[in-house]
């Protein structure tokens, strides 16, 4: 069964840090994993989406990575801002399974 | 063009009734994905509609059930409510299988059972 972790649930930072948010999980064998964010009380906004057969994917001051091997992604987030604070939530799609598994997420406060 | 359209926004039912959600996904996408998301439990997938046919199930009992019409908009339903159904239920909408293309939710129906 796919499992899939975040740590820290919570992160705060002041405004300009560059900042990784860090997400593992226990089975290699992924279609993709997708990054997502979340505004308090609102949907999930798609970040990015990155192929099992990729390593990296970029979007503005987004960048995230995957190690598949290693059951890691992080998503590496420059230049922060207040805007910037929301909760991130990274998932993945496992097997033959049309599903995403999903962390529990990272709360990130930007502090101007 | 629109995106994944969920209504009602928000909705309070009373233990013991019934609830029907709605999606709208994205045109042309046939898979249509449904979510629970809990302060405690995070988000947990309840059902995958692709072409009309339920693809795939999570663990939920079986008051929580779905549909999905040829247009693929889709329904999900919920019998007999109890407190525990409170949460905020999202829908996703995917190009194809595999969520190849990723997915795209909808803002979400917030569900207070009282």
């Amino acid at each position: 069964k796919q499992e899939v972790t975040q740590i820290p649930a919570a992160l705060s930072v002041p405004e300009g840090e560059n900042l990784v948010l860090n997400c593992s999980f226990t089975d290699s064998a992924i279609y993709n994993l997708q990054w997502f964010r979340q505004d308090p009380g609102k949907g999930l906004t798609s970040l990015l989406l990155i192929q099992s057969s990729q390593r990296e994917q970029t979007s503005g001051r987004l960048n995230a990575s995957l190690d598949k091997s290693s059951g890691r992604s992080t998503l590496y987030i420059a230049a922060s801002q207040p805007g910037d604070s929301a909760t991130y939530l990274c998932a993945v799609v496992t097997g033959a399974n049309s599903k995403l598994t999903f962390g529990k997420g990272i709360t990130l406060s930007v502090r101007p | 063009k629109a995106g994944v359209t969920q209504t009602p926004r928000y909705l309070i039912k009373t233990r013991g009734q019934q609830v029907t959600l709605s999606c709208s996904p994205i045109s042309g996408h046939r898979s249509v994905s449904w979510y629970q998301q809990t302060p405690g439990q995070g988000l947990q997938f309840l059902f995958e509609y692709f072409s009309e046919t339920q693809r795939n199930k999570g663990n939920f009992p079986g008051r929580f059930s779905g549909r999905q019409f040829s247009n693929s908009r889709s329904e999900m339903n919920v019998s007999t409510l109890e407190l525990g159904d409170s949460a905020l239920y999202l829908c996703a909408s995917s190009l194809g299988g595999q969520g190849v293309y990723g997915y795209t939710f909808g803002s979400g129906t917030r569900l207070t059972v009282v």
